[in-house]
């Protein structure tokens, strides 16, 4: 989940498990979501997004689902592979332009 | 497109050094965005332009750091004088008007000593 303070949170999962990364936004004016995923050594690329008025989202091997009457997002990754391994951000659009981003959660996948 | 373009990829220098950090975001973009990235603090929003203008800067550090944009296509934030506390990774990130997703370069890594 998100990091409260300066340690990033760490999910540890099998190879061909299924992972789940969790993130509590701040807005509840936010009105759109997105995942980001950084590898070591680049800058966060995008995986998915998902509007207000929805609560899921799939794409390839990701699923995001968003809680809003908890102000909760969620990313799962089936089948995790070590290609996987990475940080990953979820951010929030509140209708200001800058998107605010959480902490980050580091997934470390287990050959 | 070649994505949003940045140099020099690493640059280390000594506490007092001048450090020029150069962007050039994705063609047609009209938001370029400069973030810090340390372990400590995370990823920090330092400022942000529209259509080559600064519209919020209020994350630069102090008065050290400024950054412009002279034109659409190319942006520069400056150090001076670097401190150590400075090091960090520095990206830049652009997007579009119709759309949220911001798309970040690869990054500079900067190592004061």
């Amino acid at each position: 989940g998100e990091s409260v303070g300066l340690h990033l949170p760490t999910l540890s999962v099998q190879e061909g498990d299924n992972s789940i990364i969790n993130c509590a936004y701040s807005n509840s004016a936010s009105d759109y979501f997105i995942w980001y995923k950084q590898e070591s050594g680049k800058g966060p690329q995008f995986i998915i997004d998902i509007r207000s008025n929805m609560d899921k989202r799939q794409g390839q091997r990701v699923t995001v689902l968003l809680n809003k009457t908890v102000k909760h997002l969620s990313l799962q990754i089936a089948a995790t592979q070590p290609g996987d391994s990475a940080v990953y951000f979820c951010a929030e659009d509140s209708g200001n332009t800058p998107l605010v981003f959480g902490k980050g959660t580091r997934l470390s996948v287990i050959a | 497109d070649a994505g949003v373009i940045q140099s020099p990829r690493h640059e280390v220098t000594e506490m007092g050094q001048e450090v020029t950090l150069r962007c050039k975001p994705i063609s047609g973009h009209d938001y370029l965005f400069w973030y810090r990235q340390t372990m400590m603090r995370g990823l920090e929003l330092l400022i942000y332009f529209n259509n080559n203008v600064p519209i919020d800067d209020s994350g630069m550090p102090e008065d050290r750091f400024s950054a412009k944009m002279p034109n659409a296509s190319f942006s520069t934030l400056k150090i001076q004088p670097s401190e150590p506390r400075d090091s960090a990774v520095y990206f830049c990130a652009s997007r579009g008007l119709a759309g949220y997703e911001q798309y970040f370069g690869p990054g500079t890594r900067l190592t004061v000593t």
